[in-house]
């Protein structure tokens, strides 16, 4: 069974820094990973997706980067600002329309 | 990109009533649609998949009876909650795949029983 684990819970940085969240999973046979934001009662925006055979996406200030074989995927958040708090969360999926199994998420505050 | 819009946005009903919410993608055709239930600070929790045309397949624990979802046409599924009470008050969310984005979310539905 696919397990996907986001460590820490919870992130406090200083506005301008440049960070990276982790999202590692259990079973390598993946046919993607998306990485989402959500906000306080909103639904989720997607931020970047990584098809199995990609290595790393780039969008903006945001980096995400797979590597399959050892189930890990890190988002970079360059010069992090006050509108990137939220919760951040990796999903991983087996096949093209099959169910996401999720992260609990990485809820990042950025301090002005 | 592709787009699910998801109404309402929030709704307030009394108990025993019926609630239906409605997902659709706007720009690309959703043969299958996830609806997640999520609870204050929780974690999704899937609760059934539906695809177009056929019935829907629910997650262990979940009520079909009570939470009705329809999946007529390629651009709309639909959840209905029977018999509302007020332990069914929670964030509904709807999303679809898509082969180039990925999943895409609607916006999500409180409801409130009161």
């Amino acid at each position: 069974k696919q397990e996907v684990t986001q460590i820490p819970a919870a992130l406090s940085v200083p506005e301008g820094e440049n960070l990276v969240l982790n999202c590692s999973f259990t079973d390598s046979a993946i046919y993607n990973l998306q990485w989402f934001r959500q906000d306080p009662g909103k639904g989720l925006t997607s931020l970047l997706l990584i098809q199995s055979s990609q290595r790393e996406q780039t969008s903006g200030r945001l980096n995400a980067s797979l590597d399959k074989s050892s189930g890990r995927s890190t988002l970079y958040i360059a010069a992090s600002q006050p509108g990137d708090s939220a919760t951040y969360l990796c999903a991983v999926g087996p096949g093209a329309n099959s169910k996401l199994t999720f992260g609990k998420g990485i809820t990042l505050s950025v301090r002005p | 990109g592709a787009v699910v819009s998801q109404h309402p946005s929030r709704v307030i009903c009394k108990s025993g009533t019926s609630v239906k919410i409605e997902c659709r993608s706007l720009d690309f055709q959703a043969t299958t649609m996830f609806w997640y239930r999520q609870f204050p600070k929780q974690s999704l929790m899937l609760m059934a998949t539906s695809n177009e045309g056929s019935k829907a397949t629910y997650e262990q624990g979940v009520e079909k009876d009570k939470f009705l979802i329809n999946h007529a046409s390629l651009t709309l599924s639909t959840l209905t909650v029977t018999s509302a009470h007020p332990e069914d008050s929670s964030f509904y969310i709807c999303s679809a795949p898509d082969r180039d984005h990925g999943y895409t979310f609607g916006s999500g539905t409180r409801l409130t029983v009161v």
